[in-house]
């Protein structure tokens, strides 16, 4: 069965640090994988999704960028957090179709 | 682009009573409706999911139902108990995973 790990769980960091999520699946070939951001424990907003090695697509404008340097590898970093970037990141990933499947989470906080 | 409105933000039931969470959308292209459960502190959990081509669907004390027709659609849980407490979300894509819109959550609590 497929399986999906993201770490760390939580971190924080001083405004200005670089940052560095990893998320991998196991389980599975060539999966969509996606970065989620949740504000207030409610809206799910997309921030990057991947169809492939090296293929990233943006879907908001931010200080955050992505990168897919292997086939179930999805990493999500900053060169300089902001107070703004604190949140829940949620790594995710699917299949052909719809279904998207949600990693545990990391809680970040800027200070 | 789509937009799925979701209905309450909070509910409180008994457990035991039944609760009901509605979602309407706005794109009639939509084609796949998956309801999630998000406790405290975890990523969001899949629990049952709808095509456009189906209706109805029930697994054990869940169910969700769709009308095309008036672009809505609905979870029910029965028999509810405390561990359903927790955010539910709907949503709502139509040709791939990408174009998930999410409805803003629903936190239903089920007091013993």
């Amino acid at each position: 069965s497929q399986t999906i790990h993201q770490w760390p769980a939580t971190l924080v960091q001083p405004v200005g640090s670089p940052l560095s999520l990893e998320c991998t699946v196991e389980g599975t070939s060539n999966p969509n994988l996606y970065w989620y951001r949740q504000a207030a424990g409610r809206g799910l907003q997309l921030l990057f999704y991947s169809v492939g090695i090296g293929q990233i697509s943006s879907e908001v404008p931010q200080n955050l960028s992505a990168s897919r340097p292997q086939d179930r590898q999805f990493i999500l970093s900053s060169k300089k957090l902001l107070l703004s970037d604190s949140g829940f990141y949620l790594c995710a990933w699917s299949e052909a179709g719809n279904t998207i499947y949600f990693g545990e989470g990391s809680w970040l906080t800027v200070v | 682009g789509e937009n799925v409105e979701q209905h309450p933000s909070t509910l409180s039931v008994q457990e035991g009573d039944s609760a009901v969470i509605k979602c309407t959308y706005s794109d009639s292209a939509s084609n796949y409706f998956p309801w999630y459960k998000q406790e405290l502190g975890k990523g969001p959990q899949l629990i049952i999911d709808i095509r456009s081509n189906v209706g109805e669907k029930k697994d054990q004390r869940i169910a969700v139902t769709l009308n095309k027709t008036a672009k809505h659609f609905s979870l029910h849980i029965t028999e509810t108990q405390p561990e359903d407490s927790a955010v539910y979300f709907c949503a709502a894509s139509k040709s791939s995973a990408r174009q998930l819109t999410f409805g803003s959550g629903t936190q239903l609590t089920v007091l013993p």
